[in-house]
């Protein structure tokens, strides 16, 4: 079983400081992918990222698959009380019965502070 | 624009009670899952189907059954519910059987227990 560990697993800042929220593993995955969720709704994809060293920029939010793709970072720039919700990151690889799947960690829970 | 709708969003059962949760999408996606969401375990895969009439296992399936006799549905059932049941549960979806691409989740549902 593929597992991915992010941290922190909460964080609380005020608006306009910048943050970094880390997904790690010791699994190879085939892509790496970022959703947000906020409370009472399903995750929704921010991005995708399938390259090693790739490095995707979604507005303040900028994305870094590790070299390796064993790991991902989220870098948001000046945190607004927009941003707040739980960030999860989820890898892409094939299970043992050939089927691909997606392993997602246990997410970081964002607070921004006005 | 519907996307993923799941019934109910709010459940509460007494141990041993049967239900189903149900989950439409009108996307025309093959791919459809199931997913359970509980503090501090992420979320985690319970079946799924790469298209009608094909259902298979994922991480946590026991106490839980699937079918897919349509692309649209894809319904959960729980035959006899237990305490440790009690869960947000999401179904999701994407284009490609493969499932490569962006899940699409709904709102979840809110299954208690007692």
């Amino acid at each position: 079983t593929q597992l991915l560990e992010q941290s922190p697993q909460f964080l609380s800042i005020q608006e306009g400081e910048n943050l970094t929220v880390y997904c790690n593993s010791s699994s190879v995955f085939s892509s790496l992918q970022w959703y947000r969720q906020e409370p009472g709704e399903g995750p929704v994809l921010l991005v995708t990222v399938v390259t090693g060293g790739e490095v995707k920029k979604l507005k303040r939010l900028t994305f870094q698959f590790g070299d390796a793709r064993k790991d991902s970072s989220l870098h948001i720039t000046a945190a607004q009380p927009g941003d707040t919700g739980l960030y999860l990151c989820a890898g892409g690889g094939y299970s043992g019965a050939g089927s691909y799947q997606l392993t997602f960690g246990k997410g970081t829970k964002l607070s921004v502070i006005p | 624009n519907a996307g993923v709708t799941q019934t109910p969003k709010f459940q509460v059962l007494k141990t041993g009670q049967s239900m189903t949760l149900q989950c439409a999408q009108d996307m025309n996606h093959e791919y459809m899952s199931w997913y359970r969401q509980d503090p501090g375990m992420g979320l985690r895969l319970i079946h799924y189907s790469v298209g009608a009439g094909i259902t298979d296992q994922g991480e946590v399936p026991n106490g839980y059954n699937v079918s897919r006799s349509t692309t649209e549905d894809f319904p959960l059932r729980l035959l006899s519910a237990a305490p440790s049941q009690t869960s947000v549960y999401f179904c999701a979806s994407t284009p490609d059987r493969r499932n490569t691409g962006e899940l699409f989740f709904g709102e979840g549902s809110r299954l208690t227990v007692l």
